[in-house]
């Protein structure tokens, strides 16, 4: 266990549907990072933040936000999903140098 | 071309067997190296990281870096039917904590251990 916890495990929505990603991360890690998953694309970088602040992006969708909270928890917003969103979604949380990641949210569009 | 690439195998060996997993970088910025083990459906699972050119040993795990060709490797001793999983080698260009951590990856190297 990586102290790391996602919230739901799974879900299944349709098309062009909004759904909410959340990542608490480990007592006292101030950063958090979103990462995708899909077959075809491996593990791929999403957004970063910092106590709160936005620190690096990486190839996230216009469609896609993401916020961290005051209480450091963070949330991913994905909207007007399509087919190909479906993917195993991961928040990694860290203090210095190494990251350490939650067990992941299954999203599933139809 | 990919930042960072991985023989996804799949990979097969004998339970006792040494395994050997690579990875191949292009971006000489990169200062971390990192291996992840992810069993399927779960989270990725750090198992050793390793700051710049050097190897690294834990336990049955010795990781090595060579910054010079670009290339690191994993190397299991004594595989176990457990190691069976998804290895992957991921690398960042700067400290994760309060600086621009983000890690890239590579595809995953698909191992199985048969006892």
């Amino acid at each position: 266990d990586s102290g790391v916890t996602q919230t739901p495990k799974h879900l299944i929505t349709a098309t062009g549907q909004r759904v909410t990603l959340r990542c608490s991360p480990r007592s006292g890690d101030l950063s958090v990072y979103w990462y995708q998953q899909s077959l075809d694309q491996g593990l791929q970088f999403l957004i970063q933040y910092y106590n709160g602040e936005e620190r690096a992006k990486g190839n996230i969708l216009e469609r896609f936000s993401a916020q961290q909270f005051p209480d450091l928890h963070s949330e991913l917003n994905l909207s007007s999903l399509e087919l190909g969103d479906s993917a195993l979604y991961f928040c990694a949380s860290s203090a210095h140098d190494t990251q350490y990641f939650g067990p992941g949210t299954r999203l599933t569009v139809l | 071309q990919k930042e960072v690439e991985q023989d996804p195998g799949p990979l097969s060996v004998p339970e006792g067997a040494i395994v050997s997993l690579n990875c191949t970088y292009s971006n000489s910025a990169f200062q971390y190296f990192m291996w992840y083990r992810q069993y399927s459906r779960k989270g990725p699972e750090l198992l050793m990281y390793t700051y710049s050119s050097g190897n690294k040993e834990d336990g049955r795990f010795t990781a090595q870096v060579d910054k010079s060709s670009k290339y690191i490797s994993l190397f299991i001793r004594d595989s176990q039917p457990s190691d069976s999983a998804t290895y992957l080698c991921a690398m960042s260009g700067d400290a994760g904590g309060t600086s621009y951590g983000k890690l890239t990856f590579g595809q995953g190297t698909i191992l199985t251990v048969h006892p």
